[in-house]
């Protein structure tokens, strides 16, 4: 089976840094996507990692060890607009058996 | 570009009717749909591989006979909640694997709240 961690909840202040951790267990494993959702809408992408290292996209950036089943999505400069539910997921099987496993999700508070 | 679209947004019905949801690639071809469903607080859980051509796959426990999957052509795949009861009140959301930034992306559509009464 697949199983995906990810803490429940994160409160940070508005301008601050904020790192969610991800710790995934799954068979043929592909890659490490992360998504934002906000509440009652559908995710949004916002990164994928396949290969070891951090990523960088403006503000947000990800981080995958292969090795040791663990990414991070790390959010800099913090808006409120920010407030919402991170979703991290991996990509595993080929062709026909290609899914998207998703963790229970972060929600991350931005306090002002 | 790769904009999926799911209709209805919101849907409510009685206890032990039908109710059908579609999912439509809008600028792409999908061969491939995935059904989620989305309990309150809670992540995404697959329901089942939507396939153009040939019969739905089904995750452990998600009865096939209860969640009918049709992918009739290659931009249409629709799920139909037979007999809904209470407990099948939930968000359902379709995606398909597009051209994005990364290979295996998925686009989601809007996703359609379902409220069994």
């Amino acid at each position: 089976g697949q199983n995906i961690d990810q803490p429940t909840e994160m409160t940070a202040t508005e301008g601050a840094i904020v790192q969610i951790n991800c710790t995934y267990q799954t068979s043929g494993f592909n890659g490490l996507f992360w998504y934002q959702q906000h509440a009652g809408e559908a995710p949004t992408f916002l990164s994928y990692n396949v290969l070891d290292g951090l990523e960088e996209k403006g503000r947000f950036s990800s981080f995958l060890s292969r090795s040791k089943g663990y990414s991070y999505l790390l959010l800099k400069e913090l808006q409120m607009k920010d407030s919402a539910s991170y979703l991290c997921a991996a990509s595993h099987g080929w062709g026909n058996d290609y899914k998207l496993s998703f963790g229970a999700g972060t929600t991350v508070t931005v306090r002002a | 570009g790769a904009v999926v679209s799911q209709h209805p947004s919101w849907v409510i019905c009685k206890s032990g009717t039908s109710v059908k949801i579609e999912c439509r690639s809008l600028d792409f071809q999908a061969t491939t749909m995935f059904w989620y469903r989305q309990f309150p607080k809670q992540s995404l859980m697959l329901m089942a591989t939507s396939n153009e051509g040939s019969k739905a796959t089904y995750e452990q426990g998600v009865e096939k006979d209860k969640f009918l999957i049709n992918h009739a052509s290659l931009t249409l795949s629709t799920l139909t909640v037979t007999s809904a009861h209470p407990e099948d009140s939930s968000f359902y959301i379709c995606s398909a694997p597009g051209q994005g930034a990364a290979t295996g992306e998925l686009f989601f559509g809007e996703g359609s709240r379902l409220t069994v009464l």
